[in-house]
């Protein structure tokens, strides 16, 4: 089992919805990221946290919009999305982004947006 | 733009023979890599890192392999077995200076390990 935890793990969403994916991790990482996965394709990153700040983000759509409440939740509101934004949304954590360390992922949200 | 991208799209292997998995990456100021194993319905899961300052780093069964001069990156797995069947990828850090880690993805190698 993976210590990174995102939910729920499938949301099917309509594009006037509005709707949030969360992800919570206890290893007392102070960054975290946000992937996005479309089938047979490598992650994209979206998003960096650092220390709950944005420092990172990686030209996205305004429909997407990250929250980082505290150290340990990470969120993405989506409002408006298209059909095109269906795909795996991965969360990641990690020590921290001074230095290399690696990710640590969830399992994901597999959203579709019809 | 600069990439990391794998030479072989899908591998086969025997159960018991070892894999090998590689990637070419293009931007030369790259100083961390990573290789992840994803299985079908979960998120990317860590194997073993291995930072620019050394050439070989050995895991559990795994091996990489970093050679810096034609920009080379492999992941040995010895003796295959059915649960090693996933699709892997290479990933290196992108960012540069304090607080720019951005890990990008290759396009990602599918394993099949046939019984």
């Amino acid at each position: 089992d993976t210590e990174v935890t995102q939910t729920p793990k499938h949301l099917v969403m309509g594009m006037t919805n509005k709707k949030s994916l969360k992800c919570e991790q206890h290893m007392g990482h102070r960054a975290m990221y946000w992937y996005k996965q479309k089938a047979k394709k490598p992650p994209e990153l979206m998003f960096v946290y650092s220390y709950e700040k944005l420092s990172i983000n990686e030209s996205v759509p305004s429909r997407f919009s990250p929250e980082c409440p505290n150290s340990s939740l990470l969120n993405l509101h989506l409002h408006a999305l298209q059909p095109e934004d269906s795909a795996l949304y991965l969360c990641a954590s990690s020590q921290d982004t001074s230095y290399n360390s690696p990710l640590h992922f969830g399992n994901g949200t597999r959203l579709t947006v019809t | 733009g600069e990439s990391v991208g794998l030479h072989l799209p899908t591998l086969s292997v025997q159960e018991g023979d070892n894999s090998i998995i590689n990637c070419a990456y293009s931007n030369s100021a790259s100083d961390y890599f990573i290789w992840y194993k994803q299985e079908s319905g979960k998120g990317p899961q860590f194997i073993i890192d291995i930072r620019s300052n050394m050439d070989k780093r050995q895991g559990q069964r795994v091996t990489v392999l970093l050679n810096k001069t034609v920009k080379h990156l492999s992941l040995q797995i010895a003796a295959t077995q059915p649960g090693d069947s996933a699709v892997y990828f290479c990933a290196e850090n992108m960012g540069s200076g304090a607080g720019s880690y951005q890990l990008t993805f290759g396009k990602g190698t599918k394993l099949s390990v046939i019984p």
